[in-house]
Order: C-alpha cells, then structure tokens, then sequence
C-alpha cells in the first residue's frame, strides 16, 4: 500500500489566493483526519469524516476553511481566501474504523506558505 | 473532555544513556494511548500503543512506554538513547468518537 498520499508537497501562494489541499486515504480506512501543525499551536485537529460524512468541524478556523470527502478514496481540504497566518503544514491522516486501538497512519503533509 | 499533556518542552540526554518523555491525560472510560515520533520534513510515525494488559507496552525501536492508571500518566521510555532517537515526540489519547487528541509534543535531543 501507499499510505496517505498528500497533493501538493508544497504550496507557496499570495495572500487572498484560493488553496486547496488534497488527501488519497488508505485503501479501506473509513475514518479520515485533517490537522495543522504550526510552531505556536503545535498538531491541531481541524476536522474529521467517518464513512465520508463530517463527524467534527469544531477545529475549522474559520468559514475561509472547507473540507469535503465526496469518495471514499478523495478528500480536499480549502482555504478561500488564503490569509499569511494559514501558513502551516496540513497533514491528512487514516485509520480503518472502528475506533478503539486502530493506527492512525499519516501523510507526508503540505506546507503551505501564504506571503 | 480529553486531553493530554506532554510537561516538558524539550528533554536533553547524552547518548547511551537512558530517556523518559513523560504525558499525563485525561479521558474518561478506557484510554487508548499512543506515542508518534516526526522527524524533521517528515509526517508521524505510530511508535506503540496502550490497549489493555501490561503496563508496559514494548514498540519500534527499543522504545517502550509505562502506563500507570492511578497516576494517568503514559511516559516513553528507552533503556539506551540514540543520537538518531533526536526527535519530536508525541502522546495521544482516543475519545470514544474516534478523535485522536495529541499533546503539544516534546522534542527529545540526544547528544553524542
């Protein structure tokens, strides 16, 4: 298996570009994860789908974020407009349900840098 | 609400030497407890976990981690630290939804 396949590896953008992160989970994992990782707030949980379907969103910053899973095998995470302190590197991770003690395996993550 | 707590920032040990990376969490029902490790550029890596049994769970890389229930505390180990073990390191704990909270990581140095 190829484990989480993050698209793009690296971003750099002006400020008030549309960006959009994308994320291939591991074939027959049912949960999917996204977080941010910045030095000030470390590893944050901004939203997660189980069997596609948004279970939270309570970590989304703010409405310039939106994710959607619409396949089992495809999710995007969007940030419209893009702002400089969205600078981070977005990692998309998976595990297959249920919970319990299941790995969450993780991408290779997508910095992102805003000027 | 869950949570987990990593109390040091950075913690610096001399190779050969043995390492602790401590967290403590809060979770109400059984904890399922991880530890991850990111190198530089690089996403987590799952290191072990805690399900039930022994406290002391065995993972990659001669790490091993202790589970004390009354103290709720779940600290990496490793009897003999490697200047390759330098690192950032984090705990986590599972909700009973699934959600996988981390600590705020510790980055472990070692020094030759």
């Amino acid at each position: 298996d190829a484990g989480v396949i993050q698209s793009p590896r690296h971003e750099v953008t002006e400020m008030g570009q549309e960006v959009t992160l994308r994320c291939k989970p591991i074939s027959g994992h049912d949960y999917l994860f996204w977080y941010r990782q910045t030095m000030m707030r470390g590893l944050e949980l901004l939203i997660y789908f189980n069997n596609n379907v948004p279970i939270d969103d309570s970590g989304m910053p703010e409405d310039r974020f939106s994710a959607k899973m619409p396949n089992a095998s495809f999710s995007t995470l969007k940030i419209q407009p893009s702002e400089p302190r969205d600078s981070a590197v977005y990692f998309c991770a998976s595990f297959p349900g249920p919970p319990g003690a299941n790995v969450l395996t993780f991408g290779a993550g997508s910095r992102l840098t805003v000027l | 609400a869950q949570s987990v707590a990593q109390p040091e920032d950075q913690v610096n040990v001399a190779e050969g030497n043995p390492l602790t990376v401590k967290c403590t969490y809060s979770v109400s029902g059984n904890p399922y407890l991880f530890w991850y490790v990111q190198y530089p550029n690089r996403g987590l890596q799952f290191l072990l976990k805690y399900i039930t049994g022994d406290n002391l769970v065995k993972g990659s890389y001669g790490f091993e981690a202790e589970f004390n229930k009354s103290q709720t505390s779940f600290h990496l180990k490793k009897p003999s630290a490697l200047v390759s073990d330098s690192a950032l390191y984090f705990c986590a704990v599972r909700d009973n939804t699934g959600k996988l909270i981390f600590g705020q990581g510790t980055t472990l140095q070692v020094k030759p």
